[in-house]
């Protein structure tokens, strides 16, 4: 049980294009998922916090125009990077809170290798 | 403010050695969770353990093992009898309850278990 998909895995493009990716909670519903950024050999940093239903919660310093979150349904959020630029190269990970029984735990997603060119 | 630290960013042992990683966590919560995750060199995060603050027990699943003392504010993880599977890169994290469930990291330690 506890199973977060992402897709795609991996993506290449070019820069000025924009890139979405999806987290899905296979096995359970998520009211709450959290999009992070790890950079190489660096500890995840938290994005944003995204509620099904309304609006995400960015951390300080994340551009909201940028990072386009949606929370559609209580088993998929997706992340859409606009215009992406090199910069914005790095492993994007999603994790999904299940919402049963009371429990915080956060499971992860593959995460999602963003190269831009 | 939430932190959490762990002091060791690499750590090599030969295969079959015990070995610990430690986690430092300081929160002025009075609820709070703690937990250790795995990332192998996939990337993907695999979840190992969450500690409610209320449960001070240590727990024990097959080779790992964790100890919790809030006196020091710490939240070891044993491997015993490491294999070559458990090299990867460990995270602690700690989280506060209901409404306050971001979680933050500790740095992460390299393990490397060598053959």
């Amino acid at each position: 049980g506890a199973v977060v998909s992402q897709h795609p895995s991996w993506v290449i493009c070019k820069s000025g294009t924009s890139v979405k990716i999806e987290c899905r909670s296979l096995d359970f519903q998520a009211t709450t998922m959290f999009w992070y950024r790890q950079f190489p050999k660096q500890s995840l940093m938290l994005m944003a916090t995204s509620n099904e239903g309304s609006k995400a919660t960015y951390e300080q310093g994340v551009e909201k125009d940028k990072f386009l979150i949606n929370h559609a349904s209580l088993t998929l959020s997706t992340l859409t990077v606009t215009s992406a630029h090199p910069e914005d190269s790095s492993f994007y990970i999603c994790s999904a809170r299940d919402s049963a029984g009371g429990t915080y735990t956060q499971y992860f997603g593959p995460g999602t290798r963003l190269t831009v060119l | 403010a939430q932190k959490v630290t762990q002091a060791q960013t690499e750590i090599s042992v030969v295969e079959k050695e015990d070995v610990t990683l430690d986690c430092v966590y300081e929160t002025r919560d009075t609820t709070y969770y703690l937990f250790w995750y795995k990332q192998p060199p996939s990337g993907e995060l695999v979840f190992l353990i969450r500690r409610n603050s209320f449960d001070e027990q240590n727990e024990i699943s097959g080779r790992y093992s964790w100890n919790f003392q809030k006196s020091t504010s710490s939240f070891n993880f044993t491997i015993t009898a490491s294999q070559v599977v458990d090299s990867a890169v460990y995270f602690c994290a700690l989280s506060g309850g209901f409404g306050n469930e971001k979680l933050t990291f500790g740095t992460g330690t390299r393990l490397t278990i060598i053959p």
